[in-house]
C-alpha cells in the first residue's frame, strides 16, 4: 500500500526560527494537504495543494507540491508559541476519496 | 463558520460491548469519512460515504459497519469491542466540489475499551 514518510519526526526550536519539514510518498497523489493536530483534538486544515509545481502560502506557512508529485513541503515562518503541535501531511491518489497521512511532525517551540 | 460535529466526544465501554458514533457533516457536505487514530499515531481511514453510498473502504474490521442518512448525517456501529479498539474516531467531510476533496476534520469522538 501507499506509504507517505514525513519528516523530522520532531523538532525544538526557539521562536522567530523559520521550520521546514517534508513528505515523500512511493507512489503519485493528485491532491496534498496539510493538517496541524493538538493533542486530543481533530486535524486542522492548513493549506490545500492540487498541482505539481504549485507553491501556495496562508500567512506564515507556505507549502509546495513536488513537481513528481510524490512529495511535498511545509515551511513555518517566524515561529511563534501556538505553532506547538503536530503537523501531518495527507495524500489523495487519483479516484481514491480517502486521504493517506504522513507519520506526523511535532514541534515544540522554546521562548 | 459550522463545523463537523462529532458526538460523543467521549464513551467508556466494555469488552464485547457495542458502541455508536454520530457524526453530522458540515451543512452542504455530502462526503463523509470515517478515520481511526491510534495513541502516537497517524489517522488511518475506515471508510467513507458519497451521497449515503459506500465510496472508499479501508481497513475496516468487519465488527464495523457505517451508514449515511439522508440527511447526511452518518453513523459508525462497532460490535464486540475489543481492547485494541480504543482510539480516537474522526469523522471528516467535504463538500460536492469532488475535485478538490478538502476534508474538514470534526474533534474526535475518544473510544476508551476496559
Amino acid at each position: 500500500g501507499q506509504q507517505l514518510n514525513q519528516s523530522p519526526q520532531s523538532m525544538f526550536i526557539q521562536e522567530g526560527e523559520d521550520v521546514s519539514m517534508n513528505c515523500t510518498s512511493s507512489s503519485i497523489f493528485n491532491t496534498w494537504l496539510w493538517y496541524k493536530q493538538d493533542p486530543g483534538e481533530g486535524p486542522v486544515l492548513l493549506i490545500a495543494l492540487y498541482k505539481a509545481g504549485e507553491l501556495t502560502s496562508n500567512g506564515r506557512l507556505t507549502a509546495q507540491f513536488g513537481i513528481t508529485r510524490k512529495d511535498s513541503f511545509l515551511n513555518i515562518s517566524a515561529s511563534i508559541p501556538s505553532d506547538v503541535g503536530i503537523y501531518f501531511c495527507a495524500g489523495r491518489a487519483a479516484f481514491a476519496s480517502k486521504l493517506t497521512f504522513g507519520t506526523g511532525t511535532r514541534l515544540q517551540v522554546t521562548l | 463558520a459550522a463545523g463537523v460535529i462529532q458526538s460523543p466526544r467521549h464513551l467508556i465501554k466494555e469488552k464485547r460491548e457495542t458502541a455508536t458514533l454520530k457524526c453530522y457533516p458540515i451543512p452542504r457536505h455530502d462526503t463523509v469519512y470515517w478515520y481511526q487514530q491510534g495513541p502516537g499515531q497517524d489517522p488511518q481511514f475506515l471508510i467513507s460515504f458519497y451521497e449515503k453510498m459506500q465510496s472508499d473502504k479501508g481497513s475496516i474490521p468487519d465488527r464495523f459497519s457505517a451508514q449515511q442518512f439522508s440527511d447526511y448525517h452518518s453513523e459508525l456501529n462497532m460490535s464486540s469491542l475489543e481492547l485494541g479498539d480504543s482510539a480516537l474516531y474522526f469523522c471528516a467531510s467535504s463538500s460536492p466540489k469532488w475535485i478538490y476533496n478538502e476534508q474538514f476534520f470534526g474533534p474526535g469522538t475518544r473510544l476508551t475499551v476496559l
